[in-house]
C-alpha cells in the first residue's frame, strides 16, 4: 500500500510529557498537511509544507507545537509539555502540487491521549 | 474561503439514493465546491468537487445551483459502507485554475445507511 502511513497510531502519555509524531506522505506527493480533530468536529488545519518549507502556519499551533520535514519528504510533529486539551487525533495527508486539483490524501491519523 | 451550511445527520435506505445537501451562499467566483468524506476512524476521503457544472464520477454526483449558492452530492445506490460523515467544502482556486492549500471543514452531515 503506497498511501500515506503515520506513526503511531496510538499515543497514551502524561500531562507535561513531549511527544512526537510522524508521517510518511506518498512518495511523490511535495505538500503535506497537518490537521487536528477533536471528538464531534470536522479536522481543523495546523501547517502546510511544500517541499521542506513550512508555508502556512495555524494560530491553532501554539508555540509548544513543531512541525518539520527535513528532506521534504517524511515529516515529525512535535508537542511539548503536553496538555490535556492536547487530546485529539492528529491528521497528515499529502497532495501533488499539479496533481488531479490538489486532491488530498488522508493518513489513518494518530490518536493523541494525555492524562 | 466562504463558509458552508449542511444538516447535522441524514438516514437512507439501502440501495437507495443518497442526496446530501449543502449551502454556500457567499461563495465567490473562483472557489470551487469540494466533498470529502471519512468513514469512523479513518482520515477523510476526497469525493468530487466542482466549479459551475455538474460533475460525476465513480463514487458520486455533484449538482452546482445555477447562481452556485447551493449544491447537491448524491450517492446514486447507497450501501451500508457509505455510512460517514460528509464534508462540503468551499475552496479558493489559484490563478492557474487549481486548488491549493488547507482545507476548511464544517461538522458535516452523517449519513447513516440503514439496511
Amino acid at each position: 500500500d503506497t498511501g500515506v502511513s503515520q506513526d503511531p497510531r496510538h499515543k497514551i502519555t502524561k500531562r507535561g510529557q513531549n511527544v512526537t509524531f510522524r508521517c510518511d506522505p506518498i512518495s511523490e506527493h511535495n505538500r503535506l498537511y497537518w490537521y487536528r480533530q477533536t471528538l464531534g468536529q470536522g479536522p481543523e488545519f495546523l501547517t502546510y509544507f511544500q517541499n521542506e518549507a513550512q508555508l502556512e502556519k495555524s494560530r491553532l499551533l501554539s508555540d509548544r507545537f513543531s512541525a518539520e520535514r527535513p528532506k521534504g519528504s517524511f515529516s515529525t510533529l512535535e508537542i511539548q509539555r503536553t496538555e490535556q486539551g492536547d487530546s485529539a487525533m492528529y491528521l497528515c495527508a499529502s497532495s501533488f502540487r499539479s496533481g488531479r486539483y490538489n486532491e488530498q490524501f488522508f493518513g489513518p491519523g494518530t490518536r493523541l491521549t494525555v492524562l | 474561503d466562504a463558509k458552508t451550511t449542511q444538516p447535522p445527520s441524514m438516514d437512507c435506505a439501502e440501495g437507495r439514493a443518497a442526496n446530501l445537501p449543502c449551502n454556500h451562499s457567499t461563495i465567490s467566483g473562483n472557489e470551487y465546491v469540494y466533498w470529502y468524506r471519512q468513514i469512523h476512524s479513518q482520515g477523510p476521503q476526497y469525493i468530487i468537487h466542482g466549479l459551475k457544472n455538474n460533475e460525476t464520477n465513480e463514487m458520486a454526483s455533484l449538482i452546482i445551483t445555477e447562481d452556485r449558492k447551493s449544491s447537491t452530492l448524491i450517492l446514486p445506490h447507497a450501501t451500508l459502507r457509505d455510512t460517514a460523515v460528509y464534508y462540503c467544502i468551499v475552496r479558493v482556486a489559484s490563478a492557474g485554475g487549481t486548488s491549493y492549500g488547507k482545507l476548511t471543514f464544517g461538522q458535516g452531515t452523517i449519513l447513516t445507511v440503514h439496511p
